[in-house]
Formats: structure tokens, C-alpha cells, sequence
């Protein structure tokens, strides 16, 4: 079936520092979208890609569909304590109805 | 302006129990999906939802596991004859849009525990 591969599984970061992760499929997707989960809530919406090819940029995340329509990149700027959660790409094609998530990018910033 | 609303936030069943959870979608919103996470894991699909229909139930265990989203009140996930493998944290989303865009707005979950 579908899976969506992320990496790294964890990073450890320096306040200050710019974050990058990214997801990978062997199957093609319609739509990308990063999502945040912080400690015991639900995952937060912070981007949506439509199109391939598509940069998008929301405060101090950028995110892009790759051309292929098989991976995606999320970016941090200049990460902050606020930041520390787990990333999450999740991907929905028009042949299924389900959203298919990645199994998470857990950002960790070092005191 | 409620959020998706879930409950209960924490279960603790025994095995062979029952354990039923609802989810309450955004005002407005007719489409309901259900994932499971498992510690240190990520959200795995089990059920997709709209009003009083199943769309797609193919993450769901065929055994013991149902859906349902009536036309009135919650959203119910149901697990009968809970075993401890059934321990892990169940979120609700919803959704407003006929297109599967993946804008989904999720609950806070319901841990379920199985002693």
C-alpha cells in the first residue's frame, strides 16, 4: 500500500538554527501537507501543497511538492523553544480517500 | 467556536471489555476520519466517514473494530473485546470539503488503556 517515508526520525538543534526534513513516496500524491503535534494534542495544520512543484511559505516554514509529486521538504528559519513537536507529512491522493501520514520527524532543541 | 471535540480524553478498559469513543466534528463539518497512534509512532488511517456512510473503512481491523457517524450526534469508534494491543492513542479529524484536500482538524484524542 501507500507509504510516505520521513527523515531524519529525530533532530537534535540549537536554538537559532535552521531545520530541514523531508518525506518520500514510491507513490504519487495529489496533495502534500506538513502537520505539527505537540506533546498530548492532536496534530496542528501548518502547510498545504496543490501542486507539483509548489514552494509555499508560512511565517518561518517553507515547504515545497516536489516535481516528481513523490516528496516534499519542510524548512524551519531560525528555530525556536516553540518548535520542538513532532513534524508529520501526510499525503492524499484522488485515487483513495484516505490521508496517508509520514511516521514523524521529532525536533528536539538542545539547551 | 468548538474544536473537533473528543471523549473521553482517557479509557482504561479491561481485557475482553468494551470501549466506545466519540468525536464530535467542527460545526459545519459532515466528514470524520479516525487514526490510531501507538507510543513513539506515527498516525495510522483507520476509518473515513460522511454522515450516516462509511467512504472507506480499509485501515480498520476486521475484527472487533466499527465505525459509525449517524445523522445525529457523534462520531462512535467501537472496539469490543478490547486486548492489551488495542492500548494507544486514537484521534478524530474532520473535515468540511466534499475534495480530499487533507486539510483535516483533529481532536485531542482518547488514550485508551487496556490492563
Amino acid at each position: 500500500g501507500q507509504q510516505l517515508n520521513q527523515s531524519p526520525q529525530s533532530m537534535f538543534i540549537q536554538e537559532g538554527e535552521d531545520v530541514s526534513m523531508n518525506c518520500t513516496s514510491s507513490s504519487i500524491f495529489n496533495t502534500w501537507l506538513w502537520y505539527k503535534q505537540d506533546p498530548g494534542e492532536g496534530p496542528v495544520l501548518l502547510i498545504a501543497l496543490y501542486k507539483a512543484g509548489e514552494l509555499t511559505s508560512n511565517g518561518r516554514l517553507t515547504a515545497q511538492f516536489g516535481i516528481t509529486r513523490k516528496d516534499s521538504f519542510l524548512n524551519i528559519s531560525a528555530s525556536i523553544p516553540s518548535d520542538v513537536g513532532i513534524y508529520f507529512c501526510a499525503g492524499g491522493s484522488s485515487s483513495a480517500s484516505k490521508i496517508i501520514f509520514g511516521s514523524g520527524t521529532r525536533l528536539s532543541i538542545r539547551p | 467556536n468548538a474544536g473537533v471535540m473528543q471523549n473521553p480524553r482517557h479509557l482504561v478498559r479491561r481485557r475482553g471489555q468494551e470501549a466506545r469513543l466519540r468525536c464530535s466534528p467542527m460545526k459545519g463539518h459532515s466528514h470524520v476520519y479516525w487514526y490510531r497512534q501507538l507510543p513513539e509512532e506515527g498516525l495510522k488511517f483507520m476509518v473515513y466517514l460522511q454522515k450516516e456512510n462509511i467512504i472507506d473503512e480499509s485501515g480498520m481491523p476486521k475484527e472487533r473494530f466499527s465505525a459509525e457517524f449517524p445523522k445525529e450526534g457523534p462520531s462512535i469508534l467501537r472496539i469490543q473485546q478490547v486486548v492489551r494491543g488495542d492500548s494507544a492513542a486514537y484521534f478524530c479529524a474532520s473535515s468540511p470539503r466534499q475534495e480530499n484536500t487533507g486539510e483535516l482538524f483533529f481532536g485531542e484524542g482518547s488514550r485508551l488503556t487496556v490492563l
